[in-house]
């Protein structure tokens, strides 16, 4: 069975820290891994999308990393914001799942002034 | 940029009443559609993938019968969810698959839904 997890559940950070957000997978055979926010109550955000072939994307102070054969990714925050603070979800499919996304468990942050 | 919306954004209703929500891509085509499923401090699951012109594959555990899925048109799914009961109260998130090399799905803002 394919499984995303996320680590930490939560996170608390103050404010301007760098921080990194985990997320691990069970099948090496990812097709494209996304990162993903969401506010309380609302849908997701976008955030990257990094193909199998792919090491990173950058977009402004975010960066994803994916390597495959750990079946890991990372998404870095530098200098966190209050702005920052919500649910990051990790989201993966795989090869021959008709582009399926599983979803990670999720990393509730927040950052403190 | 890709726009998908949801119809509507929140519904409470009567237990045994059935509920539609709409998903609509604004603009661009989607063959495809996804709907999730998400409970208080849990994770999106999959409940469905929506193909326009043909019936929707549904993931294992959930009812075809009970969550009606009709994808119209190439811009609109839709869910039904028949006779519902408190334990259907949930978020829904519906999402388009945009046409490109990558595949990329834009997600709906989503439907709370509440059955009492």
């Amino acid at each position: 069975k394919q499984e995303v997890t996320q680590i930490p559940a939560a996170l608390s950070v103050p404010e301007g820290e760098n921080l990194v957000l985990n997320c691990s997978f069970t099948d090496s055979a990812i097709y494209n891994l996304q990162w993903f926010r969401q506010d309380p109550g609302k849908g997701l955000t976008s955030l990257l999308l990094i193909q199998s072939s792919q090491r990173e994307q950058t977009s402004g102070r975010l960066n994803a990393s994916l390597d495959k054969s750990s079946g890991r990714s990372t998404l870095y925050i530098a200098a966190s914001q209050p702005g920052d603070s919500a649910t990051y979800l990790c989201a993966a499919s795989f090869t021959g799942g008709g582009n399926k996304l599983t979803f990670g468990t999720g990393t509730q942050l927040k950052v403190e002034l | 940029g890709a726009v998908v919306s949801q119809h509507p954004s929140w519904v409470i209703c009567k237990s045994g009443t059935s509920v539609k929500i709409e998903c609509r891509s604004l603009d661009f085509q989607a063959t495809t559609m996804f709907w999730y499923r998400q409970f208080p401090k849990q994770s999106l699951m999959l409940m469905a993938t929506s193909n326009e012109g043909s019936k929707a594959t549904y993931e294992q555990g959930v009812e075809k019968d009970k969550f009606l899925i009709n994808h119209a048109s190439l811009t609109l799914s839709t869910l039904t969810v028949t006779s519902a009961h408190p334990e259907d109260s949930s978020f829904y998130i519906c999402s388009a698959e945009a046409p490109g090399p990558t595949d990329t799905q834009y997600f709906g803002p989503g439907t709370r839904l509440t059955v009492l």
